[in-house]
């Protein structure tokens, strides 16, 4: 069975960072491509960003809300995603969903399997 | 970036009716490279959908779904109690992918 266990959401004040985790079983870790999507408060869904796979070249991207300031790596020996997220702003609270599913090459995927989420609160 | 309007904003329906939902693309959705999700309260999206027409795994069949170019439907041609909830559209057939501002099932 897929699980996908997200971590480390918290309080942060503006212009703060904080590194989400998000813990994969039941799949074979290192040969899935993993996005993060986020849903602020009584909002709708917004992807974030993606990681493809090392042996894919491991490379990321990002939407453009969070680019230059969140960065998505792995940790393919522990089966573990991050979201390394830095100059926090209020707009960025949200909850945060580790996902994976069926890419399509350099456009995007669905998503078959979700994290439970964690929160991210972005206030002073 | 693809822009996905979703109408209505609120349905509100009865067990047993039939629900059309409609998603609406800025542009046209490549390959209809286009997902359907449930949403309950406290819960992570659930996927129903997938190449517009296409069910995921476990999804009963009175779930479908329609359309290419830029317009697509999601039906539920009996809703189940446990149907009520919110629905979004994505498309990922080009980069961004994007996401509808969801439709909430409610009970009439």
């Amino acid at each position: 069975e897929v699980q996908l266990v997200e971590s480390g959401g918290g309080l942060v004040k503006p212009g703060g960072s904080l590194r989400l985790s998000c813990a994969a079983s039941g799949f074979t870790f290192s040969n899935a491509w993993m996005s993060w999507v986020r849903q602020a408060p009584g909002k709708g869904l917004e992807w974030v960003g993606r990681i493809k796979s090392k042996t894919d070249g491991g490379t990321t991207d990002y939407a453009a809300p969070v680019k230059g300031r969140f960065t998505i790596s792995r940790d393919d020996s522990k089966n573990t995603l991050y979201l390394q997220m830095n100059s926090l702003k209020t707009e960025d609270t949200a909850v945060y969903y580790c996902s994976t599913g069926t890419y399509y090459y350099d456009a995007g995927a669905y998503y078959e399997f979700w994290g439970q989420g964690t929160l991210v609160t972005v206030s002073s | 970036e693809i822009v996905l309007t979703q109408s209505p904003g609120t349905l509100s329906l009865s067990p047993g009716e039939r629900a059309t939902l409609s998603c609406r693309a800025s542009q046209s959705v490549s390959s209809s490279y286009l997902a359907w999700y449930q949403q309950k309260p406290g819960q992570a999206p659930r996927l129903l959908m997938y190449g517009a027409s296409s069910r995921a795994t476990g999804i009963p069949d009175r779930f479908s779904g329609s359309g290419s170019g830029t317009d697509f439907t999601l039906t539920i041609s009996r809703l189940e109690p446990e149907d009520f909830a919110v629905y979004y559209c994505q498309q990922y057939g080009s980069s961004p992918e994007t996401f509808g501002q969801g439709t909430k099932v409610e009970i009439k």
